[in-house]
């Protein structure tokens, strides 16, 4: 399972575009790089799910360059309730997910 | 709503005692994982059960055990409990090495006293 550093914390205001990036320098092959969003006493929620390039959903766009070693997951216009842990997850698919500590991220008026 | 429920919501423990969690998967999914999330803490993976059989296990001592059932429903068995086992802890649902995600259930909060 591939380690994952991303900032243990970041700020913004409501309607900005946060983007929070990952590093993943020992990916492996067979590896996707997953996120995951977390309220306080709830389980992890899947947001998105990429291997290569760009992957877009209705909540997030995830960009993954061509060496793999980061990713970069963007949340266009956050809200207030967007306040949460994201968690950037890097393995194959179906197999335990490695949780780090994650992005605690906290959005204001 | 993920499909995933888990029970009890929450339980007090007494050190030494024996505790068992229970999760049901979502419909169409055969494998159950189970992760204990300390406070501050992401959530850390303690074994995995496909089709009844466990198949992959993190660092956790075999006081931590596991059953999967026909119907592919989970339990989670921990016993000799230790203060440090106090959590929440979390049931995640998945086809087996499939493309689509895990699905977390709502977790059960375990206090050891």
């Amino acid at each position: 399972l591939a380690k994952t550093t991303q900032p243990i914390s970041m700020d913004s205001y409501e309607g900005q575009e946060v983007n929070i990036t990952c590093s993943h320098n020992n990916i492996a092959t067979n590896d996707y790089i997953t996120w995951y969003q977390q309220f306080p006493s709830q389980g992890p929620r899947f947001i998105i799910q990429g291997y290569k390039t760009k992957v877009t959903n209705e909540v997030a766009s995830l960009f993954i360059p061509a060496d793999r070693k980061s990713s970069t997951l963007s949340l266009p216009r956050v809200s207030l309730s967007d306040t949460a842990v994201y968690y950037c997850l890097g393995g194959p698919r179906g197999y335990a997910l490695n949780f780090g500590k994650g992005t605690s991220l906290l959005v204001t008026p | 709503e993920t499909g995933v429920t888990q029970s009890p919501t929450h339980l007090i423990k007494t050190r030494g005692q024996q505790v068992t969690l229970r999760c049901s998967s979502q419909s169409g999914h055969n494998t159950v994982s189970w992760y204990q999330q300390a406070l501050g803490q992401g959530p850390q993976f303690i074994f995995q059960y496909y089709r009844e059989e466990e198949n992959g296990r993190g660092n956790f001592p075999p006081r931590f055990s596991g059953l999967q059932f026909p119907n592919y429903s989970s339990e989670l068995n921990v016993n000799a409990l230790e203060l440090d086992d106090s959590a929440l802890y979390l049931c995640a649902s998945s086809g087996w090495n499939s493309n689509t995600e895990a699905f977390f259930g709502q977790g059960t909060r375990l206090t050891v006293v």
